[in-house]
């Protein structure tokens, strides 16, 4: 069983709709990161969360500690926000990143 | 400052040939972190650098590849006797210290190897 995992997978949307991504690991963390990422493209974070919500435009990210899962929401969604988004947990002293496999999100007009 | 640069952007060579790729992190950040991420799947990590110290490499990381941060400015990451299976996009990240505080990351250098 992968450390992070995520769910769906996949999500076809259609423009406009409220969408939610869901990311739940098993290890302990220090904080979680939601991250953007565009084909062909580098990685774009959008939030760092180690405890409750944040909120930056159209998009919430919210985390349970005690369980373990967190949820990225994207408000009126639009077909520029296709991309792929991924869950990542840091913890420990190296700080490095335990990634899930992203959720690939595609917004139709 | 404009972020994590990493070049080159694409890379394509032959099976067996050596390969470097450069990140300049964030000037005052003191981590710097490499990724690989293949086809469909999340980014792993190979190794990570706190300055100069390399503290912790992945058992991905085999006696091919080897990184180096000489003077915890810029980082390096040689792959030798290139194979096929090498083929992946290579990320570099940095960020600050344990806090983690501006994790950021590069574009990425795709490798192909033909």
């Amino acid at each position: 069983k992968n450390e992070v995992e995520q769910s769906p997978q996949n999500l076809t949307a259609q423009e406009g709709e409220f969408i939610t991504i869901n990311c739940s690991y098993s290890v302990g963390i220090s904080a979680l990161h939601w991250l953007q990422q565009h084909p062909g493209g580098g990685i774009v974070s959008l939030f760092m969360l180690s405890s409750g919500k944040k909120k930056h435009g159209r998009l919430i990210a919210t985390i349970n500690i005690q369980e373990k899962h967190s949820s990225l929401h994207i408000t009126a969604s639009h077909p520029r926000d296709s991309a792929v988004y991924i869950c990542a947990v840091g913890g420990g002293s190296q700080g490095n990143l335990i990634f899930g496999k992203g959720t690939k999100l595609s917004v139709k007009p | 400052d404009t972020g994590v640069s990493q070049n080159p952007r694409h890379k394509i060579t032959k099976r067996g040939q050596n390969v470097t790729f450069r990140c300049d992190p964030i000037s005052e950040h003191n981590r710097l972190y490499w990724y690989r991420q293949t086809l469909g799947q999340g980014p792993e990590f190979l190794t990570y650098f706190q300055n100069e110290a390399q503290l912790e490499k992945s058992r991905l990381l085999s006696d091919r590849f080897s990184a180096e941060r000489p003077k915890g400015s810029f980082s390096t990451l040689e792959i030798q006797r290139t194979e096929q299976g090498d083929s992946a996009m290579y990320l570099c990240a940095s960020s600050l210290a344990l806090s983690g505080y501006g994790y950021t990351f590069g574009s990425g250098t795709r490798l192909t190897v033909v």
